[in-house]
């Protein structure tokens, strides 16, 4: 199975403040992983599939980047609702992988 | 407007067995892959298994040994998760969720269920 290796597992960050979250897969995944954010007893939502593609409806100061086995996720200009727990997910290949989470607080 | 709604969770003791309901609406069912996706309390999210729209294709993640099987009913825009020999680390919120790309086995999911909660506990 593909590994998925997310860092950091936490993250101190304030209003307005520019941060960046890392996935690396242990093989390649072409651009097959996509980023996900879940608030507190609440279903994830998808943000960013395919590396880089914008959900329809996420605000546009979500971005992803990325390809074979290095991909990242920035929030620009953090906002107050931004401050949740975000997952990346390789949908390369089965088994699916999602890395270990970071909590944005 | 897409909408999951998952059902069938539920206190079940260890060894016990358990079956899983996801109702589906707003899209056409057949034409996309589901997957389960699990999450233990305080923990990340694991995936669990998909099945392609068709049901031709399974799969499942390796930890489950045999244990679960996953199905759909395309007529009744239903999936479903068997999940049998259920162990304490069974226990969790099991979601729903279906995947972006229409015609295919692979992809993002665009929509989730809010959850049910399976507690394995004697």
């Amino acid at each position: 199975a593909i590994q998925v290796t997310q860092s950091p597992s936490s993250l101190s960050a304030s209003v307005g403040d520019t941060v960046t979250i890392t996935c690396r897969t242990s093989q390649g995944v072409t651009n097959d992983l996509g980023w996900y954010q879940q608030k507190p007893g609440k279903a994830p939502k998808l943000l960013i599939y395919a590396a880089s593609n914008l959900q329809s409806g996420v605000p546009s100061r979500f971005s992803g980047r990325g390809s074979a086995t290095d991909f990242t996720l920035t929030i620009s200009s953090l906002q107050p609702e931004d401050f949740a727990t975000y997952y990346c997910l390789q949908d390369y290949n089965y088994p699916y992988t999602f890395g270990q989470g970071t909590k944005l607080e | 407007e897409v909408q999951l709604l998952e059902s069938g969770g539920n206190l079940v003791q260890p060894g016990g067995s358990l079956r899983l309901s996801c109702a589906a609406s707003g899209f056409i069912f057949n034409n996309f892959a589901m997957s389960w996706v699990r999450q233990a309390p305080g923990k990340g999210l694991e995936w669990v298994s998909a099945i392609s729209g068709s049901a031709a294709s399974t799969y499942y993640a390796d930890s489950l040994k045999g244990r679960f099987t996953i199905s759909r009913d395309n007529s009744k825009k239903t999936l479903y998760l068997q999940m049998n020999s259920l162990r304490a680390e069974d226990t969790a919120v099991y979601f729903c969720a279906k995947s972006k790309n229409e015609y295919s086995n692979y992809g993002s999911f665009d929509s989730w269920g809010q959850g049910t909660l399976v507690t394995v506990s004697s």
